[in-house]
């Protein structure tokens, strides 16, 4: 069971390029999140998607797409990539309907230059 | 100020030693309590949740909520080596999107 499976785990970006982060789960989970991890201050939310078919912002939105694409996979997108987006994020799942227990993949790092 | 405030640490421990990590939290509406735990370069993961006010204990580890004074705690006992990592607290509300962070108290067991 693979879990919560994020892709790419390492990228370098230059300032004003684009990428995509790509994040899949396999536990059937209703709800799914985009978390960024910055040193000392902890995990911030950018976006998340309560069910399929929803997005809603976080605490940290700007700069940041994402798509729900089905249940099982939720994308973060960042259209014009700045040095301040340079952090770890984390995709996570939790079942949702009331059970918020997070799941969390395994990281991307992610450094623009 | 912080919707939750958590010890910052970092902490540093002798092997077999009891650690006591903590936390604050200032909103009413939280229902569930959860500590993760996050080795170096790894994800969180999920290590106590508990919904009510009181203590919880698992193995060595105890959560203990007290919602009147909006503190929580993390024990634990005969702490080893491998508990090294950093604990972030969660207080979450009752939909999605609603767990929020303590910045995280990083622990050193010394053998």
């Amino acid at each position: 069971n693979a879990g919560v499976t994020q892709t790419p785990k390492f990228q370098v970006l230059k300032t004003g390029q684009s990428m995509t982060l790509q994040c899949a789960q396999d536990m059937n989970h209703n709800s799914m999140y985009w978390y960024r991890q910055d040193p000392g201050m902890g995990l911030r939310l950018i976006y998340y998607s309560a069910s399929e078919g929803t997005t809603d912002k976080g605490e940290v939105p700007n700069g940041y797409n994402v798509s729900r694409l089905n249940k099982r996979e939720f994308s973060l997108r960042l259209e014009s990539a700045a040095p301040s987006q340079t952090s770890v994020y984390f995709c996570a799942s939790s079942p949702g309907l009331g059970d918020e227990k997070l799941f969390f993949g395994s990281g991307t790092q992610l450094s623009v230059l | 100020q912080k919707e939750v405030e958590q010890d910052p640490g970092p902490l540093s421990v002798p092997e077999g030693a009891i650690v006591s990590l903590n936390c604050t939290y200032s909103n009413s509406a939280f229902q569930y309590f959860m500590w993760y735990r996050q080795y170096s370069r790894k994800g969180p993961e999920l290590l106590m949740y508990t919904y009510s006010s009181g203590n919880k204990e698992d193995g060595r580890f105890t959560a203990q909520v007290d919602k009147s004074s909006k503190y929580i705690s993390l024990f634990i006992r005969d702490s080893q080596p491998s508990d090294s990592a950093t604990y972030l607290c969660a207080p979450t509300g009752p939909l999605a999107g609603k767990s929020t962070f303590g910045d995280g108290t990083t622990l050193t067991v010394k053998p």
